[in-house]
């Protein structure tokens, strides 16, 4: 079946190390986008990514990095400059036309420990 | 900076009636607009979209209501159900980007 997979569900982190998230699709989209869901704040856009070998920071893109090196493929890493990791972060996808809506990942928890 | 807002964080309605959420945004920019439910630990699932060039789309008991002038949409559930209650979340796209509201929790009372 079709459809976006991200990994792990609940990840735990150490203070000061680096984490990287999972996101693989095989919908064939060229979108993909990371989002952060924290209580009260809906789903925040860290990154995105329209094509292969390109991105673009979001409204929260520091303390994160990613890359887009396989059309499938968007992992997002939480470096240890992020001060506030802990959060949900949802992986998303989008076919050509936006009429049809963003498919979305079931999620991954990150926990700083 | 916000672009889109749902400015109620909760609604509480009965069964049977209607359940209206709210939603603004600020970025002229935007051509489409979409509606997504989500339940605890899960990813948003899509409900219903409806395009700038549009004022309503109606799908089932689920109708969004698009005000262009007033950069204002709404989700109306007619009849609401108990199984409806889940956090809805606005959002606004334009080619190339999507941002989100920070939702609203609907609980649809037996």
């Amino acid at each position: 079946d079709g459809g976006i997979t991200q990994s792990p569900k609940y990840l735990f982190r150490k203070e000061g190390q680096n984490v990287t998230l999972s996101c693989e699709q095989n919908l064939n989209h060229d979108a993909m986008y990371w989002y952060r869901q924290d209580p009260g704040q809906g789903l925040r856009l860290i990154y995105y990514s329209q094509i292969v070998n390109d991105f673009q920071k979001g409204d929260i893109a520091e303390g994160y990095s990613v890359s887009r090196e396989k059309k499938e493929s968007f992992p997002l890493t939480v470096t240890s400059a992020q001060k506030n990791p802990t959060a949900f972060y949802l992986c998303a996808s989008n076919p050509p036309g936006l009429n049809t809506g963003a498919f979305f990942g079931q999620g991954t928890r990150l926990t700083v420990v | 900076d916000q672009q889109v807002k749902q400015n109620s964080p909760s609604l509480s309605v009965q069964e049977g009636r209607i359940s209206i959420l709210n939603c603004d945004y600020t970025n002229s920019m935007f051509d489409y607009f979409l509606w997504y439910k989500k339940y605890p630990a899960e990813g948003p699932t899509f409900l219903i979209s409806i395009s700038s060039i549009k004022d309503k789309n109606e799908d089932g008991r689920f109708t969004v209501f698009l005000n262009k002038s007033a950069k204002h949409l709404s989700l109306h559930i007619v009849p609401s159900q108990p199984g409806d209650s889940a956090v809805y979340f606005c959002a606004a796209s334009t080619f190339n980007d999507m941002r989100f509201g920070a939702g609203t929790r609907l609980t649809v009372k037996p």
